[in-house]
């Protein structure tokens, strides 16, 4: 199963540029999480945003979560050439168990260009 | 922080027999362990919940005769893909609850020839 869409699925951008990533969800969510993936390789988990937060900060990453909209955006500053990766947003869903799953979107496949 | 540790990372292997990949929580105790597959240039989908000590739980479409997964301890996850075909392959990751969150295990490359 997948939680939404996520917008673009493709972007490429100069270096430097900012690039801005949309994610929409379909259920109600304790967390929203932002994950990068390299090429073949395994997450790296870059920011959690709660449920009862609207915009959080970390380095170069901004993401806002808009839970009126089910809706989040991750925007990477100036961003690099090793920025270069697909970025998925992920939801723990609430699904009446007692544990929440955590369901990916689809993914934008970021591609920065030197 | 919370460590899963995922083996093996690649693994090839002929058609029609099994495989299975093993996802240990190396510092904390995980009940809840999560299933993933990703194919090429897709999102990770969920396959399984596998829950200590009791059945797994199994996505829609996910063939529960053919992922067979064990949760036998508190730290040991294991899924087994039986009578393995090309259609199989693909990266397996797994994930669990830590006090931190979740923590996703390095993933499990799957060729199938």
């Amino acid at each position: 199963s997948q939680q939404g869409e996520e917008d673009p699925q493709a972007l490429s951008i100069q270096e430097g540029e900012n690039a801005t990533m949309n994610c929409s969800y379909k259920t109600s969510i304790n967390n929203l999480q932002w994950y990068r993936q390299n090429s073949g390789r395994g997450l790296v988990h870059l920011i959690l945003i709660r449920s009862n937060e609207r915009e959080k900060h970390s380095g170069r990453l901004r993401v806002t979560l808009d839970t009126s909209k089910k809706s989040s955006s991750l925007l990477i500053t100036a961003s690099r050439a090793a920025d270069t990766a697909s970025y998925f947003c992920a939801t723990d869903a609430h699904d009446g168990t007692s544990y929440d799953k955590v369901i990916f979107g689809p993914g934008t496949s970021l591609s920065v260009i030197p | 922080g919370a460590v899963v540790s995922q083996h093996p990372s690649r693994v090839i292997c002929k058609s029609g027999t099994s495989v299975k990949i093993e996802c240990r929580s190396l510092d904390f105790q995980a009940t809840t362990m999560f299933w993933y597959r990703q194919f090429p240039k897709q999102s990770l989908m969920l396959m399984a919940t596998s829950n200590e000590g009791s059945k797994a739980t199994y996505e829609q479409g996910v063939e529960k005769d053919k992922f067979l997964i064990n949760h036998a301890s508190l730290t040991l996850s294991t899924l087994t893909v039986t009578s393995a075909h090309p259609e199989d392959s693909s990266f397996y990751i797994c994930s669990a609850v830590a006090i931190g969150g979740y923590t996703f295990g390095s993933g499990t490359r799957l060729t199938v020839v």
